[in-house]
């Protein structure tokens, strides 16, 4: 069975500065999608970022990218030039073919002004 | 374009009694998710529906919830009767179709169970 780990319960940065969020996996299948979510103290989730295994290129938006490294099972998140509204849950999910979705137990990300 | 929508956003109960909750999805999506996130934890997938189909509930712990989804758009989930255990936060979700396209969430049901 497929696990998401991420293993930063929480994490600070200083405003304007830039962070990384760390996700690992475990699979077995070639072919799957990874995503960033993220969860405001107000509780509603949003996609931040979306990646497909078969794609190399590294997928990015705007101040948020991934470092991809399908080898190693690792995802992770860098946001640059952090701001306030940065601040919330972040959770890393995998998607599996059979149409299966996995959330990881998040790390809660501070910005220090 | 209207989000998913949710009620109630709070919800105290005793134990042993029964709770519902309404989810409401985007108009057009074909997939709408319940999820259960008990506190500091990601949230935990009950059951995913396809259309008015059940395409996943092997982490609905179905002696006690029970989850329809009327003709394909609202759905329902039910909790008889509520354990302790059950305090948490009820997340629906939905999208177009399938859970590798984007997920849109609801404001979730806090639900305490004393």
């Amino acid at each position: 069975a497929q696990t998401v780990t991420q293993s930063q319960p929480e994490m600070s940065v200083q405003e304007a500065e830039t962070v990384t969020l760390s996700c690992t996996y475990d699979t077995s299948e070639s072919d799957y999608y990874l995503f960033w979510y993220k969860q405001p103290p107000s509780r509603q989730m949003i996609l931040v970022i979306r990646q497909e295994a078969y794609k190399q290129q590294n997928a990015t938006e705007n101040r948020f990218s991934v470092n991809f490294q399908k080898a190693a099972k690792s995802f992770s998140l860098k946001i640059s030039d952090s701001q306030l509204g940065d601040a919330a849950m972040y959770f890393c999910a995998y998607w599996s073919r059979d149409d299966k979705i996995i959330f990881g137990k998040g790390t809660r990300l501070h910005i220090l002004p | 374009e209207a989000g998913v929508a949710q009620s109630p956003r709070y919800k105290i109960i005793e134990k042993r009694q029964s709770v519902a909750f309404w989810c409401n999805p985007i108009s057009g999506h074909a997939t709408l998710y319940w999820y259960q996130q008990i506190l500091g934890q990601g949230p935990k997938l009950l059951i995913q529906f396809q259309n008015n189909g059940v395409v996943d509930d092997s982490q609905l712990p179905k002696d006690r919830f029970s989850a329809e989804r009327l003709k394909g758009v609202d759905s329902t989930l039910k909790i008889q009767p509520a354990k302790l255990e059950d305090s948490a936060v009820y997340l629906c979700a939905s999208s177009l179709r399938g859970s590798y396209n984007e997920q849109f969430f609801g404001p979730g049901t806090r639900l305490t169970v004393l």
